[in-house]
């Protein structure tokens, strides 16, 4: 079945240091990808999408490129913040399997100090 | 404000004691669902619903019971608890998977149940 693997945390960073979180994914049909964020005490929050091969999801610095032949959509960015400290998801829905609708990675917690 | 929301947020309770925990969304979406997020084990989703009167099990049903009488509720019932459901649990909701480009999911606060 459909599945989702990303880098084990935790992920510890400094202020302005570069993130990569890795995901790479198994699907049968053709997925669109996600990446949600949990800050603390919070629910998920959808951080960026892309819904083809070659797509880039963006949002608030954070950038991930649908990657087919390498079924990957690694979380990228280029300087981070304090504020950013959360657990990150990346998922997969697969609209062959409508009625699950969200497949997750198991997250990677992500901790950064000033 | 378009949300999902769930009550109670905080539950502490005993084994075998019924309780409900309910979830309600303002966005007229047809799909929703219930997920449990336990450590190193990422999110599960219990059971779903594509629409009123339709709900099907998600990959961990056993223990858990759910309804959708109503477009915008989708309660998620415990008939008797057990220890081993302790867990933090979210209620999403989104337009029918698969069939719109917009169909992201929308999650609630979530709610932390403790079951002694």
């Amino acid at each position: 079945g459909d599945s989702v693997t990303q880098m084990e945390g935790p992920v510890t960073l400094s202020e302005e240091a570069f993130l990569t979180i890795n995901c790479t994914y198994t699907a049968t049909g053709y997925p669109s990808l996600f990446w949600y964020v949990q800050y603390p005490g919070e629910g998920l929050q959808l951080l960026l999408k892309a819904t083809k091969a070659d797509d880039k999801g963006s949002n608030k610095g954070f950038e991930a490129t649908y990657r087919k032949e390498t079924t990957s959509f690694h979380l990228e960015k280029g300087s981070v913040q304090v504020s950013d400290s959360a657990v990150y998801f990346c998922a997969l829905s697969d609209p062959n399997q409508a009625g699950t609708a969200l497949i997750f990675g198991k997250g990677t917690t992500l901790s950064v100090s000033s | 404000e378009a949300q999902v929301t769930q009550n109670p947020r905080y539950l502490i309770t005993v084994t075998g004691k019924k309780l409900t925990v309910t979830c309600s969304q303002n966005m007229n979406h047809e799909y929703m669902s219930w997920y449990r997020q336990d450590p190193g084990l990422g999110l599960r989703q219990i059971y779903y619903s594509m629409n009123v009167e339709v709900t099907d099990k998600g990959d961990v049903p056993e223990g858990y019971k759910v309804s959708r009488k109503e477009k915008r509720n989708f309660p998620l019932i415990l008939e008797s608890p057990s220890p081993n459901q302790t867990s933090l649990y979210f209620c999403a909701s989104s337009s029918i998977p698969g069939q719109s480009t917009t169909d992201t999911q929308y999650f609630g606060p979530g709610t932390r149940l403790t079951v002694l």
